[in-house]
């Protein structure tokens, strides 16, 4: 099984601000995506995170608000940006590793709030 | 595109057995699957199918039939720490994306 460690794992946040969430995996990693969860909702799929070039964006989700990176094959970063209370939400890291082709794993995820 | 459906609540008693049913539309098929998620933590994996039939892993129990675009998950013998929802996802052929339907919330009661 894989380890998908992120953090912050909750943050407390200004309108306006923006908040970058990193998430470090200790397997080897074929594909890392990010996902947000409203309250009392089901997982949303953001993006993809590719390493060495631009991130796939899902339909209403675009990179000037949440940019992606992803440097190297385990590690990524989500910046939620020019924040506002709307994107307070569970934002979670999620990887396929080499080790299981279909197991997909999740990370704890980062609980933030906007106020 | 993706359409993936599941009841949003169930309740059933401990020792029952209760069936969480899901329905799918998808451009490409490469699996479903189904995790669960206590509140406040990340989705665990429950099991995973590819193939039509059933896949049976203790008290949990995965069915697929790809020509009716649908899924169950069965769990025998319920237990309060059962109570969580229960996320059916598929994954996309071609992009290997995980889409995930709206989650069932089951409840537990002794």
């Amino acid at each position: 099984s894989a380890v998908i460690s992120q953090k912050p794992s909750r943050d407390i946040c200004q309108r306006g601000t923006s908040l970058t969430i990193q998430c470090q995996v200790d397997s080897q990693v074929t594909m890392m995506f990010w996902y947000r969860q409203q309250p009392g909702q089901s997982l949303t799929l953001i993006a993809t995170a590719n390493q060495g070039s631009e991130a796939t964006y899902e339909s209403g989700f675009v990179i000037d608000k949440f940019p992606i990176s992803r440097p190297n094959l385990t590690f990524s970063t989500l910046t939620v940006s020019n924040m506002s209370p709307e994107d307070s939400s569970i934002y979670l890291c999620s990887a396929l590793t080499t080790a299981s082709s279909y197991e997909q794993y999740f990370g704890p995820g980062t609980r933030l709030t906007v106020t | 595109g993706q359409n993936i459906d599941q009841p949003t609540e169930m309740t059933a008693t401990e020792g029952a057995i209760v069936q969480i049913n899901c329905t799918y539309q998808t451009s490409g098929f490469n699996g479903l699957f189904w995790y669960q998620q206590h509140a406040g933590e990340a989705p665990t994996f429950l099991s995973y199918n590819v193939l039509d039939g059933l896949e049976e892993k203790g008290r949990f129990s995965s069915f697929l039939s790809r020509s009716k675009g649908y899924s169950y998950l069965l769990l025998k013998e319920l237990q309060m720490k059962d109570s969580a929802s229960y996320l059916c996802a598929v994954r996309d052929r071609n992009t290997d994306k995980l889409i995930f339907g709206t989650g069932t919330r089951l409840q537990v009661f002794p």
